[in-house]
């Protein structure tokens, strides 16, 4: 198995661009997670899906945070406008079953930088 | 609040040595994870303990957890510096409300060789 996928590794944007990030779970999967991971907060999970509906997004910072998961092998996360505050790694990680109870593959991360 | 909290923050040890971390949290759980994360990459899982559980062993890895302190310590023995990396552990919880899974801020481990 490949993995979770994310593209791209990495982002550099300017302040007010739209950014949209990529994942592709691990087939079968039925639970799927972004985070963010920055110094001064650690990791804060931004949004989590089961079965490709939004179960929990009240870790999205803001109107400006959207994310989508059309079908089972694919979600993104987009950020319209950024901000430099918006600088992290997010992380997309998906998991067989619940989200407290099984163990959550990550994927490598996208470094996401603004200017 | 906080939910696991690892200590030490970071831990410096020579390659053939024991690693231990702690993992404290406050509210009752369901099960307790642990993740290493080397630089630049994605989170790995290493051991899930459920709460009716006491100690689990994978490999050179060794988990314990107290439910009546509301800890868990990780254990590495025989270190080496491929396990240089950081080290999260993760409380899950199911509650009527719904259910969640929260990081730690980490344990930065460095083996020297």
């Amino acid at each position: 198995d490949a993995g979770v996928i994310q593209s791209p590794r990495h982002e550099v944007t300017e302040m007010g661009q739209e950014v949209t990030l990529r994942c592709k779970p691990i087939s079968g999967h039925n639970s799927l997670f972004w985070y963010r991971q920055t110094m001064m907060r650690g990791l804060e999970l931004l949004i989590y899906f089961n079965n490709n509906v939004p179960i929990d997004d009240s870790g999205m910072p803001e109107d400006r945070f959207s994310a989508k998961m059309p079908n089972a092998s694919f979600s993104t996360l987009k950020i319209q406008p950024s901000e430099p505050r918006d600088s992290a790694v997010y992380f997309c990680a998906s998991s067989p079953r619940d989200r407290y109870n099984s163990p959550l593959h990550f994927g490598n991360g996208t470094r996401l930088t603004v200017t | 609040s906080q939910q696991g909290e690892e200590d030490p923050q970071a831990l410096s040890i020579q390659e053939g040595e024991n690693a231990t971390m702690n993992c404290s949290y406050k509210t009752s759980i369901n099960n307790l994870q642990w993740y290493r994360q080397n630089s630049g990459r994605g989170l790995v899982h290493l051991i899930l303990i459920r709460s009716n559980e006491r100690e689990k062993h994978s490999g050179r890895l060794r988990v314990t957890l107290d439910t009546s302190k509301k800890s868990s310590s990780l254990l590495i023995t025989a270190s080496r510096a491929a396990d240089t990396a950081s080290y999260f552990c993760a409380t899950g919880v199911q509650e009527t409300s719904g259910s969640r899974l929260t990081f730690g801020e980490g344990t930065q481990l460095t083996v020297n060789p």
